[in-house]
């Protein structure tokens, strides 16, 4: 899996949009970027994926440049429940699905 | 429920001392994960199951760590002789089917404290 790097931590106010960054330039053409979630004492949760259009769904957009090496996650207006980490993983399609987490963005939504 | 449902959701052990965490996945999911995830760190893979047939284990730490999925759909991951660094939470995780990007969905994790 191509190794991903994303800032441990970040703040956003409550209301604004969350941008967060993710890089990971030796992705190969057939891995997926997938987006996913940690709220203090829970599993991880999925938040989106994409190959190589932007995505957008009903939690967040998917930002992915064009070369593919890095990405951006929107939360378009950031809540107090946002407040989690977040956790970029570039991964094949196959291979069983298995993720292979980093230490992710600890992201900080403040009112 | 409709999610992945773990048990125990707190376990605290003694050192030495045999543990064995149960995950349901959701209904009809082929494939099963089982990830371990110290404090303050990311899930780490162990073990990824395909049906009954597990089909990658080397996340597996130690031959004290094994689990098993005998029937296709509940897995119980168990681990012998517990030591202090075994505790962390523990994430089963499920999936439809694999191979085709589908997203994977985690239960709660069992909490696993060795004393």
């Amino acid at each position: 899996d191509a190794k991903t790097t994303q800032p441990t931590s970040m703040d956003c106010a409550e209301g604004r949009a969350a941008n967060l960054p993710c890089n990971h330039s030796t992705i190969s053409g057939n891995e997926y970027v997938y987006w996913y979630r940690q709220i203090h004492s829970q599993g991880p949760q999925y938040i989106i994926h994409g190959l190589k259009n932007n995505e957008t769904n009903e939690m967040a957009s998917l930002i992915i440049t064009e070369d593919r090496k890095s990405s951006t996650l929107i939360l378009p207006h950031a809540t107090l429940r946002d407040t989690a980490v977040y956790y970029c993983i570039a991964g094949p399609q196959d291979a069983g699905n298995m993720l292979t987490f980093g230490g992710g963005t600890r992201l900080m939504v403040k009112p | 429920g409709a999610g992945v449902s773990q048990s125990p959701r707190y376990k605290v052990a003694k050192r030495g001392q045999d543990v064995a965490l149960r995950c349901d996945p959701i209904s009809g999911h082929v494939s099963l994960f089982w990830y371990q995830q110290a404090l303050g760190q990311g899930p780490e893979f162990l073990t990824y199951f395909q049906n009954e047939a597990q089909l990658d284990k080397s996340g597996l730490p130690s031959d004290r760590f094994f689990a098993e999925r005998p029937e296709g759909s509940v897995s119980t991951l168990k681990i012998q002789r517990t030591q202090q660094e075994d505790s962390a939470v523990y994430l089963c995780a499920s999936s439809l089917v694999a191979g085709t990007g589908n997203t994977i969905y985690f239960g709660e994790g069992s909490w696993l404290t060795v004393v």
